[in-house]
């Protein structure tokens, strides 16, 4: 049974703080995703790997990082967390060479910045 | 114009009827198209692929039009569980393993 787990589902921060969001997955996938999904705007891709120390910018980069050392692991910074980052954080991972595929989410974290 | 577009709903449905949705895109390129399941508070997963040729499973049926880039979603003998978000998603270019996700269709089921 696919596992993608993520570190915390709810998360409280203060504006400018150093915000460290974790993904693990089990499945050997090379492909990793993060999210941010907001309503009206639904799911919109921050940063993509497709392998160890590999990245992609997604559609909404600015203000995030990504760090991945290790296959299964996949994490998203928030170098000076803002307001306008409050938001549902989902990780995703999937195969390479699926054209997509089937990608597995996390349950997410619910990250509030005051 | 949005890459993908979905619309949003609510779709208010009597249990036992049939429901269909629509989500188009931009990408003519695109190869790889999906409908993801969504309950409220949860995580997407993955309801099917969509394939040229169409696809069924049980009550539910994905179509893909490529002249008027658009796929469906057939939900047939609706059921109280069906009720959730449903979002599609669409890669790029052949070999582009990225998605973009519509924003979703909400669907609640009346008994």
């Amino acid at each position: 049974d696919v596992k993608v787990t993520q570190s915390s589902r709810y998360l409280v921060k203060r504006t400018g703080e150093k915000v460290f969001l974790e993904c693990v997955q089990d499945m050997d996938h090379e492909n990793m995703f993060w999210y941010r999904q907001d309503p009206g705007l639904g799911l919109r891709l921050i940063y993509f790997s497709y392998d160890v120390k590999m990245k992609e910018k997604g559609d909404i980069p600015e203000g995030y990082s990504v760090s991945r050392e290790k296959k299964e692991r996949f994490s998203l910074i928030l170098e000076s967390a803002s307001t306008n980052q409050t938001s549902m954080y989902l990780c995703a991972s999937s195969f390479w060479g699926t054209g997509g595929g089937e990608q597995y989410f996390g349950p997410g974290t619910r990250l509030t910045v005051t | 114009r949005k890459e993908v577009e979905q619309d949003p709903g609510p779709f208010n449905v009597p249990e036992g009827a049939t429901v269909a949705f629509n989500c188009t895109y931009s990408n003519s390129a695109s190869q790889s198209f999906f409908w993801y399941r969504q309950d409220c508070r949860k995580e997407p997963k993955l309801l099917m692929s969509v394939y040229s040729s169409g696809n069924e499973d049980g009550r539910f049926t994905a179509q893909l039009n490529r002249a008027s880039q658009y796929i469906s979603l057939l939900i047939r003998d609706s059921k109280l569980s069906d009720s959730a978000t449903y979002l599609c998603a669409v890669n790029g270019n052949f070999g582009n393993e990225k998605l973009t996700f519509g924003t979703g269709t909400r669907l609640t089921i009346i008994p």
